[in-house]
């Protein structure tokens, strides 16, 4: 399967710890995206990437979320401190170059205790 | 910024009828509006999408619908099956502004 890959695809955590999602976007796909999606809600932009560079970040990304993509390939989204509201549904996307139809990865499900 | 509502929230219909789910959009300058399929514990899947310079795009039994002016599109299913039960997603713009969603049932 060479689709978008997201890992963990499940995590739970206690209040105040640190998590790191992964995304693997579909090869030689230069934009990748973070979302976040919560029960009964569309999927709400977080930030993302053209290449290597971090082109946009809602402002719904506070100070605790940091994403990166060094290479321009796979993606990391790191969330410090968690609190409660921060249990989602996190989904990454990736486009070719030129287009703008994303696919989408599985996803990884945040619960915070 | 960009703002995308949609209705019906909800729509159940009948094995073999029709399904029209409507979107409108705030931003003029949008010119991308794909529409995704979401089914229980998996990511969304662009089903259809359409480019502002067209009004209409047809894939089997699905078709998108644009009208620019009164800056709103629609998706239609034909022949509903069992299989089209998930939740919609209409959205708008490069960076995908999602509406809220449309859980689609389908009875059999």
């Amino acid at each position: 399967d060479t689709g978008v890959s997201q890992d963990p695809r499940h995590k739970i955590t206690k209040r105040g710890q640190n998590v790191t999602f992964r995304c693997d976007p579909i090869s030689e796909h230069n934009r990748l995206y973070w979302y976040r999606q919560t029960l009964g809600q569309g999927p709400e932009f977080l930030t993302y990437f053209q290449n290597e560079a971090q082109l946009e970040k809602s402002r719904l990304l506070s100070d605790r979320f940091s994403a990166e993509r060094p290479k321009g390939s796979f993606s990391t989204l790191e969330i410090q401190r968690t609190e409660q509201g921060d249990s989602a549904m996190y989904l990454c996307a990736s486009t070719p170059q030129g287009t703008d139809t994303q696919y989408f990865g599985p996803g990884t499900r945040l619960t915070v205790l | 910024g960009e703002n995308v509502e949609q209705h019906p929230s909800t729509l159940s219909v009948q094995e073999g009828d029709s399904a029209v789910i409507k979107c409108t959009y705030s931003d003029s300058a949008s010119n991308y509006f794909p529409w995704y399929k979401q089914e229980l514990g998996k990511g969304p899947q662009l089903i259809i999408d359409i480019r502002s310079n067209v009004g209409e795009k047809k894939d089997q039994r699905i078709a998108v619908t644009l009208n620019k002016t009164a800056k709103h599109f629609s998706l239609h299913i034909t022949e509903t099956q069992p299989e089209d039960s998930a939740v919609y997603f209409c959205a708008a713009s490069s960076k995908v502004i999602f509406g809220p969603g449309t859980s689609l049932s389908v009875i059999p």
